[in-house]
């Protein structure tokens, strides 16, 4: 157990339909950050939330938002949701912002029919 | 071009070979990270570099900031080191870049 928790582990949904992941990070680590990793497109960096805050925003969709509650868990928003969108999505924690390294959740793995 | 090309692609090894894989980056960072996906999707960091290098066990990566290279090297490979390992790199923003991953296989 990483300390990085992301519910559910699986999801099954149809197109058109929207979804919610969550991630809570490890005790103590203030910043959370999503990816996506497709099998064409490999892993890509999605947002990045600190305290609260976005912080940075790298290939997200626009029908994709996400938010940082207080007690620091994290959900991100899937909607209109298309067979391409199908994916693991990574939800990893660091102690603060910049580079202090990551831990990672289990991800999420989302099938869209 | 992709900024983080890894090879190989795809490696197979013998139990208790030493192997070598390799990420180049085309631009300018502030950190490199080594990262091993299971087969079952879960993703370990192993290391993060900006300069030198760094041991953890049987793993070593070393990086050269001039040359914009990094090799992640596994002595006496098990087959429990089977997994994909995938590069990438911070280039001052909080964004990560990733390479597509080093599929290896280490055959007992």
């Amino acid at each position: 157990d990483s300390g990085v928790t992301q519910t559910p582990k699986h999801l099954i949904t149809a197109t058109g339909q929207r979804v919610t992941l969550r991630c809570s990070p490890r005790s103590g680590d203030l910043s959370v950050y999503w990816y996506q990793q497709s099998l064409d497109q490999g892993l890509q960096f999605l947002i990045q939330y600190y305290n609260g805050e976005e912080r940075a925003k790298g290939n997200i969709l626009e029908r994709f938002s996400a938010q940082q509650f207080p007690d620091l868990h994290s959900e991100l928003n899937l909607s209109s949701l298309e067979l391409g969108d199908s994916a693991l999505y990574f939800c990893a924690s660091s102690v603060m912002a910049g580079d202090y390294g990551y831990t990672f959740g289990s991800g999420t793995r989302l099938t869209v029919v | 071009k992709n900024e983080v090309e890894q090879s190989p692609q795809n490696l197979t090894a013998q139990e208790g070979e030493f192997i070598t894989i390799n990420c180049s980056y085309s631009v300018g960072i502030s950190a490199l990270h080594w990262l091993q996906q299971h087969p079952g999707g879960g993703i370990v960091s192993l290391f993060m570099l900006s300069s030198g290098k760094k041991k953890h066990g049987r793993l070593i990566a070393t990086i050269n900031i001039q040359e914009k290279h990094s090799s992640l090297h596994i002595t006496a490979s098990h087959p429990r080191d089977s997994a994909v390992y995938i590069c990438a790199v911070r280039r001052g923003s909080e964004k990560l870049v990733f390479g597509k991953g080093t599929k290896l296989t280490v055959n007992p």
